[in-house]
């Protein structure tokens, strides 16, 4: 089955910093890439989410990238903000037989006043 | 629009009781997840249904057992609580398959002594 890897589990930038957080998938079959944003004690909801046939999408701050040679993807937020302090998750899936997200195991952002 | 609602939020069970977890989506959605998500880790899948009438399991189904009631609502049952199911979990729905955005609820924290 799909195993997806992700780093760092913990990051700490200034604020208006750029933060990046890697994840890496192993299922070259995946083709749906969605990064969720998790406060504390909070539901995940998505901020953004890319497909194979797509090498980068942005929106606002934030973006992702994708190598599907090297099955890698990436989130970049850009002048980043106390209240981007946060677990971020990247995941992915595909839409056939499990048709179902396989998550990282999330990163911890610190944005520092 | 209410979303996913999951019942209850918070449960204490004692090892041995049973329960069964609630979830219900009003967004006309094909397909529901059951994730737990234990500190420090991502979610996983406990098991899923891609369409009414079908449930098949995911990463972690042990001790646990789901049934489709209809469209909208999807549940979870614990048979017999074991202190190692203590965790978050939260049901998710999406419009199709494993491709497409899945929108979680606000989560089920289960404690079991």
């Amino acid at each position: 089955g799909e195993n997806v890897e992700q780093h760092p589990s913990t990051l700490s930038v200034q604020e208006g910093d750029s933060a990046v957080i890697k994840c890496t998938y192993s299922d070259s079959a995946s083709n749906y890439f969605p990064w969720y944003k998790q406060e504390l004690g909070k539901r995940p909801q998505l901020i953004i989410d890319i497909r194979s046939n797509v090498g980068e999408k942005k929106d606002q701050r934030i973006a992702v990238t994708l190598n599907k040679t090297a099955k890698h993807f990436s989130l970049h937020i850009t002048e980043t903000q106390p209240e981007d302090s946060a677990v971020y998750f990247c995941a992915a899936s595909k839409g056939t037989g499990r048709r179902a997200l396989t998550f990282g195991s999330g990163t911890r952002l610190q944005v520092q006043p | 629009n209410a979303g996913v609602t999951q019942t209850p939020k918070f449960q204490v069970l004692k090892t041995g009781q049973s329960m069964t977890l609630q979830c219900a989506q009003d967004m006309n959605h094909n397909s529901m997840y059951w994730y737990r998500q234990d500190p420090g880790m991502g979610l996983r899948l406990i098991y899923y249904s891609a369409s009414e009438g079908t449930t098949d399991k995911g990463e972690v189904p042990n001790g646990y057992n789901v049934s489709r009631l209809n469209k909208r609502e999807f549940s979870l049952r614990l048979e017999s609580a074991a202190p190692s199911q203590t965790s978050v979990y939260f049901c998710a729905s999406t419009t199709g398959g494993g491709d497409q955005p899945q929108h979680f609820g606000d989560g089920t924290r289960l404690s079991i002594l």
